[in-house]
């Protein structure tokens, strides 16, 4: 089946730069999509296909998607950015969807 | 607005079973695929099952193909969850969701509105 790797932990100082990454393999090939989960709150999507942003999602809130990577970027960093990510995509040989196993967003 | 509600969640034995609901309003239910997704205390995200907006295609993790039942019933915007044969590996908050139908119409395999999502225990 197909594994989506991400860091456990990313931590950036506040107006910084965080990118978090998502593995797989020719993840390139596949539309990646993007969650940001509060503690005890339910995901909110924060980019879907690669790089478009839903309505109400920050332009602070880009990603990419290349190769065996996929990146999702948070330009200047805020207290309230932080969260758990997780990256998720359609596996098509299975029908099944795949999440990542999340990355924790620390904002120092 | 736009809102998913899920519940029956709760306490149940091993072995048990269990029904899921999830109220959609808001929105044309019937013009959504839906998923269920759910996550164990302290864990990731984990895809349960989805199913199609007329319910004629459905699709679920190998793990809990046979013990999980998705559903859908149009006409009273609600999706449901068969849980039986539970195991204490089932404990999860449960969540509903919508797939993303982007601005042109396009259906897409991302989920653009969950619900706040229902607790499952499986303990003796």
């Amino acid at each position: 089946s197909y594994v989506l790797t991400q860091p456990p932990s990313v931590s950036v100082a506040p107006g910084q730069t965080a990118r978090i990454t998502c593995g797989g393999n020719h993840i390139g090939r596949k539309s990646v999509h993007w969650y940001q989960q509060k503690p005890g709150q339910a995901p909110v999507l924060v980019v879907y296909d690669d790089s478009d942003r839903p309505p109400g999602i920050p332009e602070r809130f880009s990603a990419s998607n290349s190769g065996s990577t996929a990146t999702l970027t948070i330009s200047g960093v805020e207290a309230g950015d932080e969260a758990d990510f997780y990256c998720q995509v359609w596996d098509s040989s299975s029908d099944h969807w795949v999440f990542g196993g999340g990355t924790k967003l620390t904002v120092l | 607005q736009v809102q998913l509600v899920e519940s029956g969640g709760g306490l149940v034995k091993p072995g048990g079973s269990l029904r899921l609901s999830c109220a959609a309003s808001g929105f044309t239910f019937s013009d959504y695929y839906m998923s269920w997704i759910r996550q164990a205390p302290g864990k990731g995200l984990e895809w349960v099952a989805h199913i199609t907006n007329s319910g004629s295609k459905i699709y679920y993790a190998d793990s809990l193909k046979g013990r999980f039942i998705i559903s859908r019933d149009n006409a009273k915007n609600s999706l449901y969850l068969q849980m039986n044969s539970l195991r204490a590996e089932d404990t999860a908050v449960y969540y509903c969701a919508r797939y993303l139908i982007t601005s042109f119409g396009i259906v897409r395999d991302a989920s653009d509105i969950w619900g706040q999502g229902t607790m499952v225990t499986v303990s003796s």
